[in-house]
């Protein structure tokens, strides 16, 4: 099952930041957060992945509490083309297979 | 370019017959693993493999058979006693970090 908890909707408006949020209160000590997004019938793209501390890319931020039992996903200025399903998955690093939970769907309004 | 490539994209069988999806990476990565995603839902894993010629059992495995015989192809054998074959088919690639998907492919058994 499934290690995370995310709200399974939300919509932003074009141009704001999404704010994506994420529970993972039973994380362990080497459990990374990863988030992936699924724009309908495609397969899931990488987004955004960390231990402990907040983490940027060109694609989101991520903000990790102290505590690591949950994060936020950040599109910093949500387009129309980041309506997606974003998925939060807590994972060790290495091969592991992940485990995804139903995500949370996310429209971006106009 | 470097990616996992899925053949075909779409794909229809009469039911009671086999069928085989095929995936191919370029991207060196010692694991892959097939994922079986239903309408509005989730992915669940079939399959996985970490290393040639060695694979194990996801949570949906019922059903199908895989091999790993190249480390570049990790094809996926829908039998026919799988009872619902009909759902979206998708496979990834990692190496120690993020992983890759295809874009998938969409079995419809008739």
């Amino acid at each position: 099952d499934a290690k995370t908890t995310q709200p399974p909707s939300m919509d932003c408006a074009e141009g704001r930041a999404a704010n994506l949020p994420c529970n993972h209160s039973t994380i362990s000590g080497n459990e990374y957060v990863y988030w992936y997004r699924q724009i309908h019938s495609q397969g899931p793209q990488y987004i955004i992945h960390g231990l402990k501390n907040n983490e940027t890319n060109e694609m989101a931020s991520l903000i990790i509490t102290e505590d690591r039992k949950s994060s936020t996903l950040i599109l910093p200025h949500a387009t129309l083309r980041d309506t997606a399903v974003y998925y939060c998955i807590v994972r060790v690093k290495g091969n592991t297979p992940l485990v995804f939970g139903k995500g949370t769907r996310l429209s971006v309004i106009a | 370019d470097g990616g996992i490539t899925q053949s075909p994209k779409y794909l229809f069988r009469k039911e009671g017959q086999n069928v085989t999806l095929s995936c191919e990476q370029n991207l060196n990565h010692d694991a892959m693993y097939w994922y079986r995603q239903d309408p509005g839902q989730g992915l669940r894993l079939i399959y996985y493999s970490q290393i040639v010629n060695d694979f194990q059992k996801g949570d949906i495995a019922e059903g199908y058979s895989v091999s790993r015989e190249k480390k570049e192809s990790f094809p996926l054998t829908v039998t026919s006693a799988q009872k619902n074959p009909t759902a979206f088919y998708l496979c990834a690639s990692s190496m120690r970090g993020e992983a890759f998907f295809g874009q998938g492919t969409r079995l419809t058994v008739v």
